[in-house]
């Protein structure tokens, strides 16, 4: 069982739409949850990282966490066609485990 | 800014030679990590490392070595490189008590 899923893409969305992301994890002890961005032909780089239940924001990027039901997601607000990319969800158990990534594509 | 440099961007090799990538960080990051990435399949852990001339084996380590004689410097090592090993190779740093990882640009690894 793949320890990380997110939802299958490719997720097409209008720009100024909200995209919206999910991740479910197997580890129920997992501490730390990242969101990683990676531009075609480029690396992931980390937008953002979420350590407690609720929501966390960072500008049109937020973040939910919700532990017992091992899940975690990502909304982009006001999408751009800069935020076409794939999204990478990781969960830390002593090491980063990737999920397979979510593409998204904001179509002007 | 973190900087993670990679030897080579694109590699082209045949099947059975040695293939050595090398990564580089010019952070003082104690941990150092080695991915590889294929569609479908996300990254994947093969090999990562805490400190000088230690290391771990990831989820899929089989066919792969590694080397880290100083702490800049973290080195994979295909040691008869086979097709199932083209991939795109991504190395990536953090600060020992910190989770967030800085990647490199990958090595894009054709194996004929």
């Amino acid at each position: 069982q793949k320890e990380v899923e997110q939802n299958s893409g490719p997720l097409s969305v209008p720009e100024g739409a909200i995209a919206s992301l999910n991740c479910t994890y197997s580890d129920r002890g997992s501490q730390s949850f990242f969101w990683y961005r990676q531009y075609s032909g480029k690396s992931p780089e980390l937008i953002m990282f979420i350590y407690s239940n609720g929501d966390k924001e960072d500008g049109r990027f937020t973040a939910q966490l919700n532990k017992a039901s091992q899940y975690v997601s990502l909304l982009i607000r006001d999408s751009q066609p800069s935020d076409s990319a794939t999204y990478l969800c990781a969960v830390n158990d002593y090491k980063l485990s990737f999920g397979a990534g979510t593409t998204v594509t904001v179509r002007a | 800014d973190v900087k993670v440099t990679q030897s080579s961007r694109y590699l082209v090799k045949r099947t059975g030679e040695k293939v050595f990538l090398e990564c580089v960080q010019d952070m003082d990051h104690e941990n150092m990590f080695w991915y590889r990435q294929d569609p479908g399949l996300g990254l994947r852990l093969i090999y990562f490392s805490y400190d000088v001339k230690m290391k771990e084996k990831g989820d899929i380590p089989e066919g792969y070595s590694v080397s880290r004689e100083k702490k800049e410097r973290f080195s994979l090592i295909l040691e008869s490189a086979s097709t199932n090993q083209t991939s795109m190779y991504l190395c990536a740093s953090s600060k020992q008590g910190q989770e967030t990882q800085y990647f490199g640009p990958g090595t894009r690894l054709l194996v004929l």
